[in-house]
C-alpha cells in the first residue's frame, strides 16, 4: 500500500528556517516523481515543485523557484521542502504527493499535511 | 489568477448530473493529460480521475473525465449529498511545471 506520511504542524517566526519531510513507503522511491503542493488558508492548490529521487532532477514552479528547496534523502525514503528564511506569507498547508513514472502524469497519492504557522 | 481556470462554484440536487469545466491552453491540457481531484472539508486532495479519463480503483462510476482539445471535463451523474467538496483540474504544462485550476466548490442542495 502506497503511504505518504508528513512531518507534523510547525509555527515559527518570521526570518527563521524549516525543514518538513515526507516519509514514502509501499513503492519504489526513486522511481516515481514527488512533489509538493501549497494551499494557503481558506484557498485553492499551488504547484510548488518536483524531483526525481532517482537522478536528483528537480522543477519549481516560477512562483517558488529561489524561495524553497525540495530535496530527497533516498536512503530512507523521505522528502523535503525547507525554507531558509519563513515569512508571515508562508502561512498555509503543505502536502506533499507522489508524481507518476513520467514527468507529465501529474500526482496521485498525496500526503495528509503539515500546517506551517509563521507568526511574530 | 490560476492557469487552469474553473468555475468558483456549482451546484446540483441529490440525482442531478453535474458537470465541472476546466479550460486551458495548448501548452498543458492540449498537449498532456488532465488529472481531477475531491477535496473534502478538512482533507487531503484525493484523486479522482487521471488521464483525461480513468478512474482509480474504489471511485465511483458516478464520476467521469473527458478532454476535448484544451479544455476538460468533469462529470458526476446520481448527485449525493457526500459528493458535496472542492474539485480541482490539474495538468502539466510544457513550461516545465504542474498547473492547477482555480477549484470548483460544490454544493449539494
Amino acid at each position: 500500500e502506497v503511504q505518504l506520511v508528513q512531518s507534523g504542524a510547525e509555527v515559527k517566526k518570521p526570518g527563521e528556517s524549516l525543514k518538513i519531510s515526507c516519509m514514502c513507503s509501499g513503492y519504489t522511491f526513486t522511481s516515481y516523481w514527488i512533489g509538493w503542493v501549497r494551499q494557503m488558508p481558506g484557498k485553492g492548490l499551488e504547484w510548488m515543485g518536483i524531483i526525481y529521487p532517482g537522478d536528483y532532477d528537480t522543477k519549481y514552479s516560477p512562483s517558488f523557484q529561489g524561495q524553497v528547496t525540495i530535496s530527497v534523502d533516498k536512503s530512507i525514503s523521505i522528502a523535503f521542502l525547507q525554507w531558509s528564511s519563513l515569512k508571515a506569507s508562508d502561512t498555509a498547508m503543505y502536502y506533499c504527493a507522489r508524481g507518476g513514472q513520467r514527468l507529465t502524469s501529474m500526482h496521485d497519492y498525496w500526503g495528509q499535511g503539515t500546517l506551517v504557522t509563521v507568526s511574530s | 489568477q490560476s492557469v487552469l481556470t474553473q468555475p468558483p462554484s456549482a451546484s446540483g440536487t441529490p440525482g442531478q448530473r453535474v458537470t465541472i469545466s476546466c479550460s486551458g491552453s495548448s501548452s498543458n491540457i492540449g498537449s498532456n493529460v488532465v488529472n481531477w481531484y475531491q477535496q473534502l472539508p478538512g482533507t487531503a486532495p484525493k484523486l479522482l480521475i487521471y488521464s483525461n479519463n480513468q478512474r482509480p480503483s474504489g471511485v465511483p462510476d458516478r464520476f467521469s473525465g473527458s478532454k476535448s482539445g484544451t479544455s476538460a471535463s468533469l462529470a458526476i451523474s446520481g448527485l449525493q449529498s457526500e459528493d458535496e467538496a472542492d474539485y480541482y483540474c490539474a495538468a502539466w504544462d510544457d513550461s516545465l511545471n504542474g498547473v492547477f485550476g482555480g477549484g470548483t466548490k460544490l454544493t449539494v442542495l
